[in-house]
């Protein structure tokens, strides 16, 4: 069991470019989550999805998009990258409303 | 509307001594509350809940955190420390059948060997 992983670990953007995080689980949970971590503030909710096809808005959903086209998969995507969505994102899933399992995250800077 | 303190950045504790790390929170219904671990460079690592019944829960790696209703407080504990412990901790809540997680801003523990 791979649990949660979550694609690139690492990346550098200049402000106004896109791209799209990917994050993967393999324990057939149907929710899955997508967080900021920002220094001093904790986890911060971006969206979140109760299944495959559905999503939703969490506390900072403004500059972000996501899809759940597979119910191992979530993607978050970042249409124009601006110099405060530098942080680090982790997507975790659970079974409904159980524990969360976290991926590893990644971390971006834009520029 | 859910929330969550914890209100010490940084604890600091001698191995082998007690550690408690303390959270307070917020909620109209009740309260699910949860301790996660962060190690550096890490993901984080579910420790334990609470959702109904005893009021002392336990947990993985020794750790065990205590609900108290009346000073809606869920504080985390372990009786002796260890240097391995040195990691960054949460405190969140959910209230209810709510879908989100509100986490509180982390707390530093520090064991000193």
């Amino acid at each position: 069991n791979a649990g949660v992983t979550q694609t690139p670990k690492f990346r550098v953007l200049k402000t106004g470019q896109s791209m799209t995080l990917l994050c993967a689980q393999d324990m057939n949970h149907e929710y899955m989550y997508w967080y900021r971590q920002d220094p001093g503030m904790g986890l911060r909710l971006i969206h979140y999805s109760v299944g495959e096809g559905t999503t939703a808005k969490g506390e900072v959903p403004d500059g972000y998009n996501v899809s759940r086209l597979k119910k191992q998969n979530f993607l978050l995507g970042l249409e124009s990258a601006a110099p405060s969505q530098t942080s680090v994102y982790f997507c975790a899933s659970s079974y409904l409303l159980r524990e969360q399992y976290f991926g590893p995250g990644t971390r971006l800077t834009v520029t | 509307a859910q929330s969550v303190a914890q209100p010490e950045d940084q604890v600091n504790v001698a191995e082998g001594n007690p550690l408690t790390v303390k959270c307070t929170y917020s909620v109209s219904g009740n309260p699910y509350l949860f301790w996660y671990v962060q190690y550096p460079n890490r993901g984080l690592q579910f420790l334990l809940k609470y959702i109904t019944g005893d009021n002392l829960v336990k947990g993985s790696y020794g750790f065990e955190a205590e609900f108290n209703k009346s000073q809606t407080s869920f504080h985390l504990k372990k009786p002796s420390a260890l240097v391995s412990d040195s990691a960054l901790y949460f405190c969140a809540v959910r209230e209810g059948s709510a879908r989100q997680l509100t986490f509180g801003s982390g707390t530093q523990l520090t064991v000193l060997p």
